[in-house]
């Protein structure tokens, strides 16, 4: 069946980083965005990707492996305000109205 | 700004009662999304929409209805509210027309069905 699959939480130290998982079975594949949600309030957008490979946008990165069905988060030199949750979500290549199928979540603690 | 608006941001209501949730955008984008967001589920598609006059149904549509008078507006409306509606729900504009679109979300209204 379809589904975006992420780890519930992740803790790292605060100056170090976090890798946050996402594997993902879609009808088709139409790209992938990751989202940022602190506590109580609406998700942020991040980053999309759509092509095989690291992309570095300084704070954070993406990687994605289409053939793998894999993404990941890498948040560095990590701050305590980075402790979020957060969301990965699939854009399948039939999706219309360019839905978005959203994973769990993952929420990261960043500890001192 | 741009900026997607909710309301209410919070609301009790009575099982068997009408709810409506309002979301109005000024992004000028023609499509829209009502998610619900539950502990252990992640946020979830109730309904959405094309633009004006259009509305579809999500993954979840099941007790909702839904309501696009216009470019800003989306309505999701609960006829007769039951206690499993309780959750956190948000709104989305995103451009119909980029892959690559992001959503952008509203604040979110937080209903209590009691």
């Amino acid at each position: 069946g379809q589904g975006v699959e992420q780890p519930d939480n992740l803790m790292s130290v605060e100056g170090t980083f976090a890798r946050v998982n996402c594997t993902y079975s879609t009808s088709g594949f139409n790209g992938l965005s990751w989202y940022q949600q602190r506590e109580g309030h609406a998700p942020v957008f991040l980053s999309y990707v759509v092509l095989d490979g690291l992309k570095d946008s300084g704070h954070f990165s993406t990687f994605l492996s289409r053939s793998n069905g894999y993404s990941y988060l890498l948040l560095t030199e990590l701050q305590i305000k980075d402790s979020a949750s957060y969301l990965c979500a699939v854009r399948p290549t039939n999706s219309a109205g360019n839905k978005l199928t959203f994973g769990i979540g993952t929420r990261v603690l960043v500890r001192p | 700004e741009a900026a997607v608006t909710q309301s209410p941001r919070n609301k009790v209501a009575v099982t068997g009662g009408k709810v409506t949730l309002s979301c109005n955008q000024t992004n000028n984008h023609n499509n829209m999304y009502w998610y619900r967001q539950d502990t252990g589920h992640g946020l979830r598609l109730i309904h959405y929409s094309y633009g004006a006059g259009s509305t579809e149904k999500g993954d979840i549509p099941d007790g909702y209805k839904a309501s696009r008078p216009s470019q800003e507006n989306f309505s999701l409306i609960l006829e007769l509210a039951t206690p499993s509606q309780t959750s956190v729900y948000f709104c989305a504009s995103g451009d119909a027309d980029r892959a690559n679109s992001d959503y952008t979300f509203g604040s979110g209204t937080r209903l209590l069905v009691i």
